[in-house]
Order: C-alpha cells, then sequence, then structure tokens
C-alpha cells in the first residue's frame, strides 16, 4: 500500500492528452515538492518532473506538473507510442521523514 | 555527466547481509549538494525508497522505518562511492535495487541490481 495514490493505469490516442493524477496529504504533498518519473520496461525510472512543475534539461514540454493543496498531476500531450511506460509520483513525507512513491500508472497509447 | 555503477552479489541467502556499492562518477560522494539513496523496486511493494546518505558539514543518514533495524549506508570517501548493507534478510527482501542522486527528486539512477533472497 503506497503512501501516495495513483491510478494503475490510463489510456488515450496518439496525439491527445492524458492527466495522470497523485493523491497524498498533509504531511507529503501539501508540504514538499512533487517528482514525477518515466520508467520504460527494462530500464530505471527517469525524472520527468522535479519541484511541482520544473522540466530537466532535456525533457520535452509535452510533459508539465502541477500541484494542488494534497494533490499532483502529470499532464502529458502530444501522445506518442513512446511514451508507453509506467509513470510514478514521488515527494518527501515530513512525518515519516522518507521519501515515498505513488503505486505507478502505466500508460497505454492506443 | 553523473554516472552511478551498482554491483554486488544477485543472490543471497535467508537470515544472511545483501551488500550493494553504488560507485559515482561525475560528482563527489562529499558534495555539499548532493543527497545519495537507495530504493528497491518489487511487484508487491513497487518504488520503496530505503534509506540516504549525504555530508554538510558532517555525515548525515536517513532510513525509512520499514528497514531501520537492518539497514546501514555508508559513504566511501578514498572510492567516491556509497554502500547499502540490509541485514538478516528475508525472501520480502527480492527486488530490483537502485541507488539513486537527489534530495526530494531523484535525477541520477544506477543500472540496478536484482537481488534474490534464497537458500
Amino acid at each position: 500500500q503506497s503512501v501516495l495514490t495513483q491510478p494503475p493505469s490510463v489510456s488515450a490516442a496518439p496525439g491527445q492528452k492524458v492527466t495522470i493524477s497523485c493523491s497524498g496529504s498533509t504531511s507529503n504533498i501539501a508540504k514538499n515538492y512533487v517528482s514525477w518519473y518515466q520508467q520504460l520496461p527494462g530500464t530505471a525510472p527517469k525524472l520527468l518532473i522535479y519541484e511541482n512543475n520544473r522540466r530537466p534539461s532535456g525533457i520535452p514540454d509535452r510533459f508539465s506538473g502541477s500541484k494542488s493543496g494534497t494533490s499532483a498531476t502529470l499532464a502529458i500531450t502530444g501522445l506518442q507510442t513512446g511514451d508507453e511506460a509506467d509513470y510514478y509520483c514521488g515527494t518527501w513525507d515530513s512525518s515519516l521523514s522518507a521519501v515515498v512513491f505513488g503505486g505507478g500508472t502505466t500508460l497505454t497509447v492506443l | 555527466q553523473v554516472q552511478l555503477q551498482q554491483s554486488g552479489p544477485g543472490l543471497v541467502k535467508p537470515s544472511q547481509t545483501l551488500s550493494l556499492t553504488c560507485a559515482i562518477s561525475g560528482d563527489s560522494v562529499s558534495s555539499n549538494s548532493a543527497v545519495w539513496n537507495w530504493i528497491r523496486q518489487s511487484p508487491s511493494r513497487g518504488l520503496e525508497w530505503l534509506g540516504r546518505t549525504y555530508y554538510k558539514s558532517k555525515w548525515y543518514n536517513n532510513y525509512a522505518v520499514s528497514v531501520k533495524s537492518r539497514i546501514s549506508i555508508n559513504p566511501d570517501t578514498s572510492k567516491n562511492q556509497f554502500s547499502l548493507q540490509l541485514n538478516s534478510v528475508s525472501p520480502e527482501d527480492t527486488a530490483l535495487y537502485y541507488c539513486a542522486r537527489g534530495d526530494q527528486a531523484m535525477d541520477v539512477w544506477g543500472q540496478g541490481t536484482t537481488v534474490t533472497v534464497s537458500s
């Protein structure tokens, strides 16, 4: 049971937009920065978004993040088949004094 | 370009100690601005943060409550690396283990090491 809650799966057609939610609490998302990761099959997670909405160098602006209260959202526009992957949210939990992750969301591009 | 290279055995017997090492290139384990983590991933537990070590005038460690009694993460400044030791392992510790750099966001990851706990 993960501290952060994500939908198990989402799907959309190529070219469309999809959003992935991440629900937490007052001890984690509400107080700390949220990051998002993309994990392609057989590879390590890759940082997509940090500090709620900032993209590392090389990450296309099709990927964006937002946060409101105890929830965060990853949005992906202009979906491509190469975006099929598992996506995870993460943050610091001030009560647990630990990094916490969501359970992951599998994106299918139909 | 920062890279993390993991090493260690892929098979550990129950009740023994799991030991992994993460060698750093392109950064320093003693950097005042870097935090060094161990994270594992399994189908049953998803991504699970285990702990971290970092240097800010002195060395600090933080560990996940779930493994706090069994874990040790140590820097090795002479080799610019850090290590994970997990004692008294059981089959529930079978997972893909990663080292990673980052405070709240992990921007560099090792390649991962699959560790199986089995006799």
